[in-house]
């Protein structure tokens, strides 16, 4: 059974920092692109960012850019979003998310997500 | 950057009632879309991809078609677990963009 299960979501201040964590299982998570998605309070989806199989290609939201950092770790089935420079505009359930097939990016697997609150 | 527009924004019907939702792309982008369904306090859900292939254990009363700018999921009878906002994402690029939802409400 695949799972995703996020940590390292919590409340920081403007400006601030803060790591998010998605530990995956039931599936080769060294085969697949994983995502990040947000979803502020109440609000739609927002693509945030994107990370190959082999880590060695990443994509950002423009929104993101320049303040956060995706990255993985295959050995340890682990995937990471550094994030920086957080803005009350970041507040938001973050989402890690599996991609249905390679090379395709529909999400077939989403964690439960991890609630980032940016608020002095 | 293409926009996907969804249609209407929400909806009320009775149990056993036809429901379209419509998702509008502002540039081409074949069958590369796909639709999410997400309950009240739930995580999406995979529901349609290639514009019209529906997920492993989706009941068929969902379907979705269109191709190149205009999509359309459509839901045959409405069942009240069918309640929640519903998401167009399209694929055809890296730059992944969702649809702003349909919340769909029965009457």
């Amino acid at each position: 059974e695949v799972q995703l299960v996020e940590s390292g979501g919590g409340l920081v201040q403007p400006g601030g920092s803060l790591r998010l964590s998605c530990s995956a299982s039931g599936f080769t998570f060294s085969s697949y692109a994983m995502h990040w998605v947000r979803q502020a309070p109440g609000k739609g989806l927002e693509y945030v960012s994107a990370i190959s199989s082999n880590g060695g290609s990443t994509y950002y939201a423009d929104s993101v850019k320049g303040r956060f950092t995706i990255s993985r770790d295959n050995s340890k089935n682990t995937l990471y979003l550094q994030m920086s420079s957080l803005r009350a505009e970041d507040t938001a359930v973050y989402y890690c998310v599996k991609s249905r097939i390679v090379g395709a990016t529909v999400f077939d697997y989403w964690g439960q997500g991890t609630l980032v609150t940016v608020s002095s | 950057d293409i926009q996907m527009t969804q249609s209407p924004s929400s909806l009320s019907a009775s149990v056993g009632d036809r429901v379209t939702i419509t998702c509008r792309a502002s540039q081409g982008i074949s069958n590369y879309l796909a639709w999410y369904q997400q309950k009240p306090g739930k995580v999406p859900k995979l529901l349609i991809y290639a514009a019209s292939t529906l997920q492993s254990g989706v009941p068929s009363r969902f379907s979705g078609s269109g191709s190149g700018t205009d999509f359309t999921l459509t839901i045959s009878s409405l069942q009240p677990e069918d309640v929640a906002t519903y998401y167009c994402q399209k694929y055809n690029s890296a730059r992944v963009t969702f649809g702003g939802g349909t919340k769909v409400e029965i009457k």
